[in-house]
């Protein structure tokens, strides 16, 4: 079984200031995880993802991941909040003999100026 | 221009009469999936397809129903039996290996009066 946890559904930092969002998940084989992004009223996009290898992610828009076997974490973080990064954030897990994808809870970002 | 499209982007129907959402892609994906969104819940998986003629129940299949006769269309139908049917629906896709991520479309938000 696999699941997902994200701490804190609305999160409040001031333009500048690191963004912090929380992910913790669940299974029990080797997983994938995935940050998603989504626009109001908008699909969701990639932002980055872990398969193997290097355990700390670079994605789009200046984020990055760490993942963090001994503390089942992928929490996601931005050193320089924008204006523009004001959204719904999604974290994902697939476990690698699973057939689908679930999804946390969502934690919608707010970047105040 | 490869991608996802869902049509309409917005449906409102009468209670009592299904309703079927389209969903077409372009990506040569083998991987299909249909989501439902509410708020402060996330992403729910209503059917996914991993194959064409194939499709496996998700975690909220009851009141909903799917068909995969060609490898890039998955259209939904949302039939009378669903008993809160009013949302945003979200479809996706993968290639079929398990670590690679899902490309979304941009939803439908069906309403019903």
């Amino acid at each position: 079984a696999q699941s997902v946890t994200q701490l804190g559904s609305h999160v409040s930092v001031s333009e500048g200031a690191l963004v912090l969002l929380r992910c913790n998940y669940s299974s029990s084989v080797p997983p994938y995880l995935f940050w998603y992004v989504q626009y109001p009223n908008q699909g969701l996009q990639l932002l980055l993802k872990y398969t193997t290898g290097a355990t700390l992610v670079k994605g789009i828009n200046g984020f990055e991941a760490e993942f963090k076997k001994s503390e089942t974490s992928f929490h996601l973080t931005k050193p320089s909040a924008h204006m523009s990064d004001a959204a719904e954030y999604f974290c994902a897990v697939r476990s690698t003999n699973a057939g689908k994808s679930t999804f946390g809870d969502g934690t919608t970002l707010t970047v105040k100026p | 221009d490869g991608g996802i499209t869902q049509s309409p982007k917005y449906l409102f129907r009468k209670e009592g009469q299904n309703v079927t959402l389209s969903c077409e892609q372009n990506l040569n994906h083998d991987a299909m999936y249909w989501y439902r969104q509410d708020p402060g819940q996330g992403l729910r998986l209503i059917y996914y397809s991993q194959i064409v003629n194939d499709f496996q129940k998700g975690d909220i299949a009851e009141g909903y129903s799917v068909s995969r006769e060609k490898k890039e269309s998955f259209p939904l139908t949302v039939t009378s039996a669903q008993k809160n049917p009013t949302a945003f629906y979200l479809c996706a896709s993968s290639m079929g290996d398990r670590g690679n991520e899902q490309f979304f479309g941009p939803g439908t938000r069906l309403t019903v009066l």
